[in-house]
């Protein structure tokens, strides 16, 4: 999950094994969704979206779940691969992006 | 190819001496922002600027000045740079409002 402070949450997963990473967001206003991946040395990247009026988004090989009663949001990566190992961090709109501090993934082959 | 560029990507300097971090993107968006990222903590946006000429402050806006004068550049300036805003700062631009935003390498400053 999300956490402020000195050190990221961290998850390890074994390759081809399904990963999920959480996500708290702080404003139930909030209206908009993204989560992002970020390698060593590299700026964040889009991964996928989703509105609140949605509760879930499919894109490949990664699934967004939004659970707006307790302001929750989960990333889904399936088959996991060794390019996924990054730190991946949640934003929500409210009406400006807010960012968690995000969770470091970590892929055994 | 689209892109959002940063420079320096790279910086060492001391207290007290102007510097200004350039940001460029070739996507015709129209919002661009600036933030800042320290160790275990989220993205904190310092400016923002909906538009060439529009700009605003963000969360963490103190010791920082921006400009907007053309659409596609969007530099960060530090007056007088102190070692608390030693830091990975990113730009990032969008074309439609506060949506997905594309980031920048990211310029790493260390102020001493």
């Amino acid at each position: 999950g999300e956490s402020v402070g000195l050190h990221l949450p961290t998850l390890s997963v074994q390759e081809g094994d399904n990963s999920i990473i959480n996500c708290a967001y702080s404003n139930s206003a909030s209206d908009y969704f993204i989560w992002y991946k970020q390698e060593s040395g590299k700026g964040p990247q889009f991964i996928i979206d989703i509105r609140s009026n949605m509760d879930k988004r499919q894109g490949q090989r990664v699934t967004v779940l939004l659970n707006k009663t307790v302001k929750h949001l989960s990333l889904q990566i399936a088959a996991t691969q060794p390019g996924d190992s990054a730190v991946y961090f949640c934003a929500e709109r409210d009406p400006h992006m807010r960012f968690g501090a995000g969770t470091r993934l970590t892929v055994k082959p | 190819e689209a892109q959002v560029t940063q420079n320096p990507r790279y910086l060492i300097t001391v207290t007290g001496k102007k510097l200004t971090v350039t940001c460029s993107q070739n996507m015709n968006h129209e919002y661009m922002s600036w933030y800042r990222q320290d160790p275990g903590l989220g993205l904190r946006q310092i400016y923002y600027s909906m538009n060439v000429e529009v700009t605003d402050k963000g969360d963490v806006p103190e010791g920082y000045k921006v400009s907007r004068k053309e659409k596609r550049n969007f530099p960060l300036i530090l007056e007088s740079p102190s070692p608390n805003q030693t830091s990975l700062y990113f730009c990032a631009s969008s074309d439609r409002g506060i949506y997905e935003q594309y980031f920048g390498p990211g310029t790493r400053l260390t102020v001493t």
